[in-house]
């Protein structure tokens, strides 16, 4: 089956500086890549997602990044604030489908002021 | 909000007690999930349900017993648990369209406590 690896498990930076969040899957066929951003108390959020006929999604401060042949991909916040500070997952599955998603553990961002 | 709702937020409960947990979404999607998350762990998918029907149990012991009764609600049915089963459970919904599924939402989990 499918295996996530995502690094760093806790991430901190300063107020305004950039995040990068990296991930490695195992399974050549995997095609869909979300991410998604918890808040405490509350359930998961997607926050951006990437097919694998693309390289790079932006969407304002977030952008994604896929590199197919060395399997992995990695979550850019630039511009970083306090309120994005959160527990982000990425995930992948195969097929184009978001029903069988393999998660990462997760990265604990911290965004000092 | 995301228009999936869990009941109760919070559970403590014995390891003889049998209890239940309730998701309901509001999105008109037609599947649905069960997941557990850990802490220091992946999220962990056990069951999921489209049309009301499961098409993935995914290795889940038998003291978890979900349930589905209509696309906009799914029940998790606990007995006998045991201390590791301690965690956040998370509910969620999606629109299927053939073999695609599009965004997962999550409701905002339930804090499980066996003691």
């Amino acid at each position: 089956g499918e295996n996530v690896e995502q690094h760093p498990s806790t991430l901190s930076v300063q107020e305004g500086d950039s995040a990068v969040i990296k991930c490695t899957y195992s399974d050549s066929a995997s095609n869909y890549f979300p991410w998604y951003k918890q808040e405490l108390g509350k359930g998961p959020q997607l926050i951006i997602d990437i097919r694998s006929n693309v390289g790079e999604k932006k969407d304002q401060r977030i952008a994604v990044t896929l590199n197919k042949t060395a399997k992995h991909f990695s979550l850019h916040i630039t511009e970083t604030q306090p309120e994005d500070s959160a527990v982000y997952f990425c995930a992948a599955s195969v097929g184009g489908s978001a029903r069988q998603l393999t998660f990462g553990s997760g990265t604990q961002l911290t965004v000092l002021p | 909000e995301t228009g999936v709702t869990q009941t109760p937020r919070h559970l403590v409960m014995g390891m003889t007690n049998k209890k239940s947990l309730k998701c309901e979404q509001h999105l008109g999607h037609n599947a649905m999930y069960w997941y557990k998350q850990s802490a220091k762990k992946p999220l962990e998918l056990m069951f999921v349900y489209n049309f009301k029907e499961q098409t993935e149990n995914n290795s889940v012991p038998s003291r978890f017993s979900p349930e589905c009764p209509n696309s906009s609600h799914l029940f998790l049915h606990l007995h006998t648990l045991q201390p590791e089963d301690s965690a956040l459970y998370l509910c969620a919904s999606s629109q299927d369209r053939g073999t695609s599924s599009y965004e997962q939402f999550f409701g905002p989990g339930t804090r499980l406590t066996v003691l």
